[in-house]
């Protein structure tokens, strides 16, 4: 089964960039998402890496090294509306989605 | 539809009494996940279904919970006699794959249960 561990809380600054790490033990690596979830609301599909190396997609980022088990979520020009939880969830073969618990980022003026 | 949709929004039951939620899956979408999520954004993976067949249970308590998906009807979850414990948000997602597809799975907007 997976271990997935990622920050509690971060805070940053509007217009900053934030980093956000995860890391993960698993067998039968088959995929890494991002999800952002507001207070109150469904999580949301930010990103996803199945091979090593960078993914883009405008303010978001998102990285995956398999060797090292780790992957992280960058967000760019940071705005309050990124005030939310970002989950990292591990796909294991054929195995449902499994969630780290979050990390719940504030951005503050 | 293009959304997941869950009813209801909100649930709240006293101590052994019976809940029932229901979700009804993005059309062409044959895979339906449940994940029940508690204090501090731990998502638990309950059961899921392939069309009206269960995929993976591993998740499921084995008491007091059973779920179902039956042809064109939304799914459901229910729980029997309801504990303090079972307070959480319940997620319900589709997919068209087993492993989700590369935009992972969709979510509803969830049913809150409160249970009192």
């Amino acid at each position: 089964g997976q271990n997935i561990d990622q920050p509690t809380e971060m805070t940053a600054t509007e217009g900053a960039i934030v980093q956000i790490n995860c890391t993960y033990q698993t067998s039968g690596f088959n995929g890494l998402f991002w999800y952002q979830q507001h207070a109150g609301e469904a999580p949301t599909f930010l990103s996803y890496n199945v091979l090593d190396g960078l993914e883009e997609k405008g303010r978001f980022s998102s990285f995956l090294s398999r060797s090292k088990g780790y992957s992280y979520l960058l967000l760019k020009e940071l705005q309050m509306k990124d005030s939310a939880s970002y989950l990292c969830a591990v796909r294991e073969g054929n195995t449902p989605l499994v969630f780290g618990k979050g990390t719940r980022l504030s951005v503050i003026a | 539809g293009e959304e997941v949709a869950q009813t209801p929004k909100h649930l709240v039951r006293g101590e052994g009494q019976k809940a029932k939620l229901y979700c009804a899956p993005i059309k062409g979408h044959s895979y339906v996940f449940w994940y029940q999520q508690v204090l501090k954004n731990e998502f638990k993976f309950l059961i899921s279904f392939q069309n009206e067949n269960v995929f993976d249970e591993t998740g499921m308590p084995k008491e007091r919970f059973s779920a179902k998906c039956l042809p064109n009807s939304p799914c459901s979850l229910e729980i029997q006699a309801t504990k303090l414990e079972d307070s959480a948000v319940y997620f319900c997602a589709s997919s068209p794959s087993s492993q989700g597809s590369r935009y992972g799975y969709t979510f509803g907007s969830g049913t809150r249960l409160t249970v009192v």
